[in-house]
């Protein structure tokens, strides 16, 4: 199975500030990587598929880089909205996996 | 506005057994591949059996395999999971979720349920 890293496994940041998050796959899965935004309670939501592509209706502030093993997440300019658990997922192989999630907090 | 309500969840002994429904609206079921991906209480995300549109195709984690059964009705709408031999383990919220491409098992959830809760317990 590939196994999905994901760092850190939280964060704190302040409204406005630049947050990363990466994402590491134990073998090449060129760009078959989505990042997902959970809130507490709530269903997954897809954001970034094919590791950089913005899923319809999602603001531009979210971005998404990266192929082969090494991925990243960005929130540019963070809202209190964005508050959430953040997950990468391979779809190069099966079995789908998923990263440990990032929970990212204001500070 | 594509819908996708879960229905099924419940308290269940070790051992029993649990049919989750998943009722899609909204879209063209029948062109969509289908998933369920799972969640324990407090932790992370699962993938945990997947369906080709025809059900040509289908796929389990090694977790579930030969316990589950995912299946599906496209007259009807609506995708199963045939749960058997339940562990304690099995407990999560059991979402279904729908793969993004027309016609593709490709992985990318686009639109989620809100999930339905399992709770394998004594």
């Amino acid at each position: 199975d590939i196994q999905m890293t994901q760092s850190p496994s939280s964060l704190s940041a302040s409204v406005g500030d630049r947050v990363t998050i990466t994402c590491q796959a134990s073998q090449d899965i060129s760009n078959y990587l989505n990042w997902y935004q959970q809130k507490p309670g709530k269903a997954p939501k897809l954001l970034i598929y094919d590791a950089s592509n913005l899923e319809t209706g999602v603001p531009s502030r979210f971005s998404g880089s990266g192929s082969g093993t090494d991925f990243t997440f960005t929130i540019n300019s963070l809202q209190p909205e964005d508050i959430a658990t953040y997950y990468c997922q391979q779809y190069d192989n099966l079995p789908r996996t998923f990263g440990q999630g990032t929970k990212v907090e204001i500070k | 506005e594509v819908q996708l309500v879960e229905s099924g969840g419940g308290l269940v002994k070790p051992g029993g057994s649990l049919r989750l429904s998943c009722a899609a609206s909204g879209f063209t079921f029948s062109s969509y591949s289908m998933n369920w991906v799972r969640q324990a209480p407090g932790k992370g995300l699962e993938w945990v059996s997947s369906i080709s549109s025809r059900s040509s195709y289908i796929y389990y984690a090694d977790s579930v395999k030969g316990r589950f059964t995912i299946s599906r009705d496209n007259a009807k709408n609506s995708l199963f999971l045939q749960m058997n031999s339940l562990r304690a383990e099995d407990t999560a919220v059991y979402y279904c979720a729908r793969d993004r491409l027309v016609g593709a098992t490709r992985g990318n959830f686009d639109y989620w349920g809100q999930g339905t809760l399992v709770t394998v317990s004594s």
